[in-house]
């Protein structure tokens, strides 16, 4: 099953920028890279998915390595309603197209 | 345009009892998701089903659950002889296709084994 490595948890204070990590070693070259969040008591929200080229959206940005084994998730203002645990999912294109979800970073916002 | 929609929200069941857990999808979705979250880890992908037919079952325990994604009506996930292991929230999501289509999930049934 396809894997990726992420902190246990991170925080940011309310305001600023935040960069959650990714990394994705065994991701070969068709395969997607997938964000989603959980916020407390909810199923997961899509936030972004990209290929090679960093992508944008109204939600976060996507930067992705040149190499393609880590990316990161950018909000660019973390506000309270961003506090959640972040997942990042390597989308494997060779079999079925299901979701492994790994543990997630837990984002904690400081008012 | 509603959402992925999940009932009952919350399921108490005694030891050996049934569960059974209901999933509609988005309107033009045809394709279903199961997930498993126990308290504190992530998702664990159960199965995935189109319409009268599943997929991928990989990650379904070989007793006791089954699921069904008939020509009509919403998709079920069923556990018979439930035991207190079962515990946990089921999480159902829908896509509009395979390949790399978002899935969009619902707000899942939280399932307490007394």
């Amino acid at each position: 099953d396809a894997k990726t490595t992420q902190p246990n948890s991170m925080e940011s204070n309310e305001e600023e920028p935040v960069h959650l990590p990714c990394n994705h070693s065994t991701i070969s070259g068709t395969d997607y890279i997938h964000w989603y969040r959980q916020l407390p008591s909810q199923g997961p929200e899509y936030v972004i998915h990209g290929l090679t080229s960093n992508v944008n959206n109204r939600m976060a940005s996507l930067a992705i390595a040149e190499d393609r084994k880590s990316s990161t998730l950018i909000l660019h203002r973390a506000t309270l309603r961003d506090a959640a645990v972040y997942y990042c999912i390597h989308l494997t294109t060779s079999g079925t197209y299901k979701y492994i979800f790994g543990t997630g970073t837990r984002l904690k916002v400081l008012a | 345009n509603a959402g992925v929609m999940q009932n009952p929200r919350h399921l108490v069941r005694r030891r050996g009892q049934e569960a059974r857990l209901r999933c509609s999808p988005m309107k033009g979705h045809s394709h279903v998701y199961w997930y498993r979250q126990l308290p504190e880890e992530g998702l664990k992908f159960m199965v995935y089903l189109q319409k009268e037919n599943i997929i991928d079952e990989s990650g379904m325990p070989k007793e006791r659950f089954s699921a069904e994604f008939p020509k009509e009506g919403p998709s079920i996930l069923r556990i018979q002889q439930v035991v207190r292991g079962d515990s946990a929230a089921y999480f159902c999501a829908s896509s509009r296709g395979q390949g790399n289509n978002e899935q969009f999930f619902g707000p899942g049934t939280r399932l307490t084994v007394l």
